[in-house]
C-alpha cells in the first residue's frame, strides 16, 4: 500500500517546547514538502527538500527546522521559536527534474495545538 | 510575481446542477495548473492537472477544467454535482521561478457546498 504517512494525527505542545512531526513516503519520490494550512490562507510552504542531504526554506520557514538523512523520511521540527505554531501540517512528496509537472502527493496531516 | 487567485470563498449549488470553482493565475511563460480536494481533516487529493495540450482536462470523480489562456483562468466544472462532492477546493500553480523543484502556489482555497 504506497503513500504517504504522517504522526502523530494530533498532536499537543506546551509554550516553549520543540515538537516533531512525522513524515514517510514509500512512493520513491525524490522531492518533499511541508505546508502550513490556516484557516482562509490556504497552503503555504515551510521546506522542501529535492535530495537526501538536501533541504531549502519556503516562504515561512521562520521557527522551523528540518532533516532529510533517508529519501524516504522528511521530519519537520517546531521549535519555541516559532510564535504561533497552531495549525494544520501537511507534508507532500513528487517526483522532480525534468519531470516537474507531477501532481504532488500528501499525507493525512498533523494538527497541532499549543497549549 | 507569480499567484493564483480563486475569487469565492464558498460555492453553493444544489444537488443534480453544474458546478464550477474559479481559479485565475498570473505565470510567466506556459502554466502548469492543478486542482486538489479536501475533505474535513484530511490530506489534499490530487484532481487533475493542466500541461499542454487540450483545453478541456478531465479528472478524478467526474471533474473537469478548461483552460483559458487570453482569460488566464482554469476553472473547475462537473455536470451535475453530488452532495458528496461537498468540499475544499485548492487551485494551484506550479512555481516556474523555483526551477525544476516542483514548487506549487496553491490559492486560498473554495468551499462548495452541495445543498440535496
Amino acid at each position: 500500500d504506497g503513500g504517504i504517512t504522517q504522526s502523530p494525527k494530533y498532536l499537543f505542545r506546551k509554550e516553549g517546547q520543540n515538537v516533531t512531526l512525522s513524515c514517510e513516503q514509500n512512493l520513491n519520490h525524490d522531492a518533499m514538502y511541508w505546508y502550513r494550512q490556516d484557516p482562509g490562507q490556504g497552503l503555504r510552504l515551510i521546506y522542501y527538500s529535492q535530495i537526501v542531504n538536501d533541504f531549502q526554506k519556503g516562504d515561512i520557514a521562520e521557527g522551523y527546522s528540518v532533516s532529510r538523512e533517508k529519501k524516504e523520511s522528511f521530519p519537520l521540527t517546531v521549535t519555541s521559536a516559532q510564535k504561533n505554531p497552531t495549525a494544520f501540517y501537511l507534508c507532500a512528496s513528487s517526483i522532480t527534474g525534468v519531470s516537474s509537472y507531477n501532481e504532488q502527493f500528501f499525507g493525512p496531516g498533523t494538527r497541532l495545538t499549543v497549549l | 510575481a507569480q499567484s493564483v487567485a480563486q475569487p469565492e470563498d464558498q460555492v453553493n449549488v444544489a444537488e443534480g446542477n453544474p458546478l464550477t470553482v474559479k481559479c485565475t493565475y498570473s505565470v510567466s511563460g506556459n502554466p502548469y495548473l492543478f486542482w486538489y480536494v479536501q475533505y474535513p481533516n484530511r490530506g489534499l487529493q490530487f484532481l487533475l492537472k493542466y500541461i499542454t495540450g487540450d483545453n478541456l482536462v478531465k479528472g478524478s470523480y467526474g471533474f473537469e477544467a478548461e483552460f483559458n489562456k487570453s482569460q488566464t483562468s482554469f476553472h473547475l466544472k462537473k455536470p451535475s454535482a453530488l452532495v458528496s462532492d461537498s468540499a475544499l477546493y485548492f487551485c494551484a500553480v506550479r512555481d516556474r521561478g523555483s526551477g525544476n523543484t516542483g514548487k506549487l502556489i496553491f490559492g486560498q482555497g473554495t468551499t462548495l457546498q452541495v445543498k440535496p
